[in-house]
């Protein structure tokens, strides 16, 4: 089993709609939580960051973390086909070693 | 403010052929690391470095080696290529870890293919 699970899709949604994405991990110990997004032949940028549990929103991004259920999701409101790209949780425990997510492929249609 | 720069960005191998992917970044940052990206499997950890002159194992080492000779550059050689080092390679850097996790800025990769 991996440390961390994430669906691969892909995802396809319509221009405006919500996307969700979501990983599940197995490890407890993990207290930083990061979203990347990786557009075609390019290098993963982070997009947000979270420590510990709870929400943050940045725009129209919104990261979850519920460590109890060792759980965490992005949503991306009104969605746009600049959006359309792969996102890729990580995690870490106290130091910077991350460990990521397969990614998720989404496709944000006009 | 280039960020971070690989070279090159493309390259085919012969099995057995040796060869170096060079990383440079200009944020002044202390740590650097060499990931390889498969499908379905994510970003795996090759090597890391936390600062001039020091290395250390990531997750999938093996048929690498690294140096950091100087802060601003972490080369990543593969002495023998085989067909299982077929990858997409990324590095990245980030700044000294003394609170909590600094984020790691990722460089475009290297598409490595090996026949």
């Amino acid at each position: 089993q991996k440390e961390v699970e994430q669906d691969p899709g892909p995802l396809s949604v319509p221009e405006g709609a919500i996307v969700s994405l979501n990983c599940t991990y197995s490890n407890s110990a993990f207290q930083y939580f990061m979203w990347y997004r990786q557009y075609s032949r390019k290098g993963p940028e982070l997009l947000m960051y979270t420590y510990s549990s709870g929400n943050k929103e940045d725009g129209r991004f919104t990261a979850q973390v519920d460590k109890s259920s060792k759980y965490i999701s992005l949503f991306i409101r009104d969605s746009q086909p600049s959006d359309s790209a792969t996102y890729l949780c990580a995690m870490s425990l106290s130091d910077y070693k991350l460990s990521f997510g397969a990614g998720t492929t989404v496709t944000v249609r006009a | 403010n280039a960020g971070v720069t690989q070279t090159p960005k493309f390259r085919v191998l012969k099995t057995g052929q040796s060869m170096t992917l060079l990383c440079a970044q200009d944020m002044n940052h202390e740590y650097m690391y060499w990931y390889r990206q498969d499908p379905g499997m994510g970003l795996r950890l090759i090597h890391y470095s936390v600062g001039e002159g020091t290395t250390a194992k990531g997750e999938v080492p093996d048929g690498y080696n690294v140096s950091r000779l100087k802060k601003q550059n972490f080369l990543l050689g593969l002495e023998s290529a085989a067909p299982s080092q077929t990858s997409v390679y990324f590095c990245a850097s980030s700044k000294l870890q003394n609170r909590g996790n600094q984020p790691q800025h990722f460089g475009d990769g290297t598409r490595l293919s090996i026949l």
